[in-house]
């Protein structure tokens, strides 16, 4: 099973600042995507990574897979109350057969008004 | 816009009762997947379906946990008896091969199971 270690687990800011959340492993994936979550809510697809070095862009938020494709980070500009929830990084495991998704601890994001 | 559909939303059982829950992917994904969510975590797989046979149930408790896909659409995840660390958000999640080339998983909205 491939770890996917997310930093920072928890993250307070105020409306408008810019962020980053990083996911990390010292396996590599075939593919990684993220997802955030609401309370009491199932995880939403935000965007999936395949190629190393891919940059995608959803509106303010801006995805980059790692050359090596064993990191991802996710950078929100000008973030705003919409954006508060559990971000989710998730590694394709589809090396060991089939299809499977190893997700990050998540990171808390609280942003303030 | 097509979704996975889970119900109910929420449940409330007493320990050592039976609970199920109930699981209707999107049209034509044929991969099902039923995930435990401890509080503030990530989701954590617990059985794994290709149409409706099961490809990884190997981080399922099967001394208390079933699950089934009789026909290979709609599923249920049983517990009986229930405990109380089994208190969590259950997902359902489908799958496909998504525009990027990559498989792709949505989730439905879950259902928060609280054991008393």
């Amino acid at each position: 099973t491939q770890l996917l270690e997310q930093s920072p687990q928890f993250l307070s800011i105020q409306e408008g600042e810019n962020l980053t959340v990083y996911c990390n492993s010292s396996s590599v994936f075939s593919s990684l995507q993220w997802y955030r979550q609401e309370p009491g809510e199932g995880p939403v697809l935000l965007v999936t990574v395949v190629t190393g070095g891919e940059v995608k862009k959803l509106k303010r938020l801006t995805f980059q897979f790692g050359d090596a494709r064993k990191d991802s980070s996710l950078h929100i500009t000008a973030a705003q109350p919409g954006d508060t929830g559990l971000y989710l990084c998730a590694g394709d495991d589809s090396g060991a057969g089939s299809y499977q998704l190893t997700f990050g601890k998540g990171t808390k994001l609280s942003v303030i008004p | 816009e097509a979704e996975v559909a889970q119900s109910p939303r929420y449940k409330i059982t007493e320990k050592s009762q039976a609970v199920a829950f109930w699981c209707d992917p999107i049209s034509g994904h044929a991969t099902l997947y039923w995930y435990r969510q401890i509080l503030g975590q990530g989701p954590e797989l617990l059985v794994q379906f290709q149409d409706e046979s099961v490809v990884d149930d190997s981080q399922l408790p099967k001394d208390r946990f079933s699950a089934e896909r009789l026909k290979g659409v709609d599923s249920t995840l049983k517990i009986q008896p229930a405990e109380l660390g089994d208190s969590a958000m259950y997902l359902c999640a489908s799958s496909f091969l998504g525009p990027s080339g990559a498989y792709e998983q949505y989730f439905g909205p879950g259902t928060r199971l609280t054991v008393t």
